[in-house]
């Protein structure tokens, strides 16, 4: 969806680096979200955020910290990558009623390897 | 959270419906039943979702047994594009922080 972007779509760090994955969006949503997802496996939820001043642990946020920079920005931070941490990135968006019938619209993603 | 059961794959000829079944016995009576899928690599997409009457949209029909127990998902004439993976997700309503998606359908649509 072109209202959801990502950046970067790929990136290839080294084990320690600090690395920041972008999310904005168009779509006039308040609510973002940001899941990974490994090889074979679903989709988990690290982090969301029900306005810029509201950010909270999803399933599996140890490792990761978020900004919520403004309604239509939203980064996610791994403050020193490590190999397991290589996954497919997907930031995700909703609004009030879009999020009561759990309908999220889903950005391109961003394939992150840590060597 | 109730647990759900899919086909791990299946397959569909180009212009032929495409009945993808979920069992989801365990599913509470709050609990909506939503469907989503992803296109390799790309990140998913909300398809339907209903709670006990049979649903349509532009995408797709969402037939839901009178128990609730199992449900089916109808793309009524596949197409090449169709080709993904399905995933069945009950759910209550406002729990968007509780989306998950687990292993899903593989939907292979063949020529």
């Amino acid at each position: 969806d072109a209202d959801v972007t990502q950046t970067p779509r790929n990136r290839i760090t080294k084990t320690g680096k600090r690395i920041m994955l972008e999310c904005s969006q168009t779509k006039g949503h308040d609510r973002m979200y940001w899941y990974r997802q490994d090889p074979g496996l679903g989709l988990r939820l690290i982090y969301y955020s029900f306005d810029v001043k509201d950010i909270n642990k999803g399933e599996i946020s140890d490792g990761y910290s978020v900004s919520r920079q403004a309604q239509a920005k939203f980064s996610l931070s791994l403050e020193s990558a490590i190999p397991n941490q290589t996954a497919l990135y997907f930031c995700a968006t909703s609004d009030y009623e879009t999020s009561y019938y759990n309908e999220q619209f889903f950005g391109p993603g961003t394939r992150l390897t840590v060597l | 959270d109730a647990k759900t059961t899919q086909p791990t794959s299946m397959d569909c000829a180009e212009g032929r419906a495409a009945n993808l079944p979920c069992n989801h016995s365990t599913i509470s009576g709050n609990e909506y039943v939503y469907w989503y899928r992803q296109i390799h690599s790309q990140g998913p997409q909300y398809i339907i979702h209903g709670l006990k009457n049979n649903e349509t949209n532009e995408m797709a029909s969402l037939i839901i047994t009178e128990d609730r127990k199992s449900s089916t998902l109808i793309l009524p004439h596949a197409t090449l594009r169709d080709t993904a993976v399905y995933y069945c997700i009950p759910l209550g309503t406002g729990t968007a922080s509780k989306l998950t998606f687990g292993t899903g359908t593989r939907l292979q649509v063949t020529l």
